[in-house]
């Protein structure tokens, strides 16, 4: 079963870096996913698409300070510089058989 | 630019029907499969249906099957989700979406309240 496993919540100071990881399921290694930001009472905004290599390609007017990586079966989402209006909700999604499939999402805290 | 504006949302007592509608624009319409998703307050995101980009083929989640119908109007560039026997449990706002090979776009959501 295609499933996708984020950590619930994360934290990080003000200026600094941190690294969001999105976990695919046994034999679904390969699967390309999607991060999408949600911010306090906002609609989700999609971030970007990160490929099993590791390449990515960001939506329209994401700033350089998101990039995403891949290894194995996770995925990762980076935000360097953090600011406070990164402090959001980050969902990844997957493409399963006819489907969209959603983690968990992660609840960043700016410190 | 890209544009889903989704209506329709309100408050409807449960076993009731809402017909919930997201207007496209900005693109290609016909050419895309649309999908909505929704969240229930305070919970995270839930993938609901999807439509071909012909209205050939529709998929659901097993939450909704058999209570919920995807459907779209191509001339009209207009995606609707038909929601009957509603349930307290979809209680949610509602959004309507689109992906492409580099790119993804959300409405702005309808909440509907199931509520007596």
């Amino acid at each position: 079963q295609l499933v996708l496993t984020q950590s619930p919540s994360a934290s990080a100071s003000l200026g600094a870096s941190v690294k969001l990881t999105c976990t695919l399921s046994s034999g679904h290694s390969s699967y390309a996913i999607a991060w999408h930001q949600q911010q306090p009472e906002k609609g989700p905004r999609f971030l970007m698409k990160v490929n099993s290599d590791g390449g990515h390609t960001k939506g329209d007017g994401i700033p350089d300070r998101f990039s995403g990586s891949s290894s194995g079966a996770e995925r990762y989402l980076t935000i360097s510089s953090l600011q406070y209006e990164d402090e959001a909700d980050y969902y990844c999604q997957t493409w399963g058989p006819g489907s969209w499939v959603f983690g968990g999402g992660t609840k960043l805290t700016v410190l | 630019q890209v544009q889903l504006v989704e209506s329709g949302g309100g408050v409807v007592q449960p076993g009731r029907s809402l017909r919930l509608s997201c207007a496209a624009s900005g693109f290609t319409f016909s050419i895309y499969s649309m999908h909505w998703v929704r969240q229930a307050p305070g919970k995270g995101l839930e993938w609901v249906a999807v439509i071909s980009y012909d209205g050939s083929s529709k998929y659901y989640a097993d939450s909704v099957k058999g209570r919920f119908t995807i459907s779209r109007d191509n001339s009209k560039n207009t995606l609707f989700l038909q929601m009957n026997s509603l349930r307290t449990e979809d209680t949610a706002v509602y959004y309507c979406a689109r992906d492409g090979d580099y790119d993804f776009y959300w409405g702005q959501g309808t909440l509907v309240t199931v509520s007596s």
